[in-house]
């Protein structure tokens, strides 16, 4: 089975430039999350889908950072402008949708770094 | 690859011994558990997890525990091997807001000598 795909694994912009992550689940995996891993940290979860609405968004920076996932599948997740304070891991993770918690598959990450 | 954790925490141990890494969690009402495994340039790897109703499980080659009274857990690698060098994350799960939302606590770099 193949695993959660993320891209680029690396991206290095200046601050105030846009960036965009790509991440594509396992398949079947109705649920897709972003988390934001800061160096020597846990991940922090940004955002979840189930399928393609939201569910929870508390901690995605609005004004900078924005996710996608129209057709309930692939999912986007956008910072502009970025700022230093970005740089980080950014995590994909994906997981079946049957009521009782289902365990979180992760990708291996883009790591950005904003200079 | 880039290192998860530089600043983290850091258990060493010998190839062989066992290692012991503790967790503190924040929330009372949490009732499942998990251990992470993060190897470098990859992202979390499920190990082991544990619901609030018990107090030990054990797979193969680890344990964890978990005190509900003091809000901690601990994960148990028996005869530390070279490919458990990783960082290790306590997560639990928290349901309060009708869907459930993994929160991870703060790693540890666990390092095995030769």
């Amino acid at each position: 089975e193949a695993g959660v795909a993320q891209s680029p694994r690396y991206k290095i912009i200046e601050k105030r430039q846009s960036v965009a992550f790509w991440c594509n689940p396992i398949s079947g995996h109705a649920t897709l999350y972003w988390y934001q891993q800061i160096l020597g940290q846990g991940p922090k979860l940004l955002i979840q889908f189930q399928n393609n609405g939201v569910v929870d968004d508390s901690q995605l920076p609005k004004d900078r950072f924005s996710a996608e996932r129209l057709k309930g599948v692939d999912s986007t997740l956008k910072i502009q402008p970025a700022k230093l304070e970005d740089s980080a891991v950014y995590l994909c993770a994906s997981s079946l949708d049957r009521g009782n918690y289902n365990e979180q598959f992760f990708g291996p990450g883009t790591r950005l770094t904003v200079l | 690859g880039e290192s998860v954790g530089l600043h983290l925490p850091t258990l060493s141990v010998q190839e062989g011994d066992n290692s012991i890494i503790n967790c503190a969690y924040s929330n009372s009402a949490s009732d499942y558990f998990i251990w992470y495994k993060q190897e470098s340039g990859k992202g979390p790897q499920f190990i082991i997890d544990i619901r609030s109703n018990m107090d030990k499980r054990q797979g193969q080659r680890v344990t964890v525990l978990l005190n509900k009274t003091v809000k901690h857990l601990s994960l148990q690698i028996a005869a530390t091997q070279p490919g458990d060098s990783a960082v290790y994350f306590c997560a639990e799960i928290n349901s309060s807001g009708g869907y459930n939302k993994l929160i991870f606590g703060a790693g540890t770099r666990l390092a095995v000598h030769p």
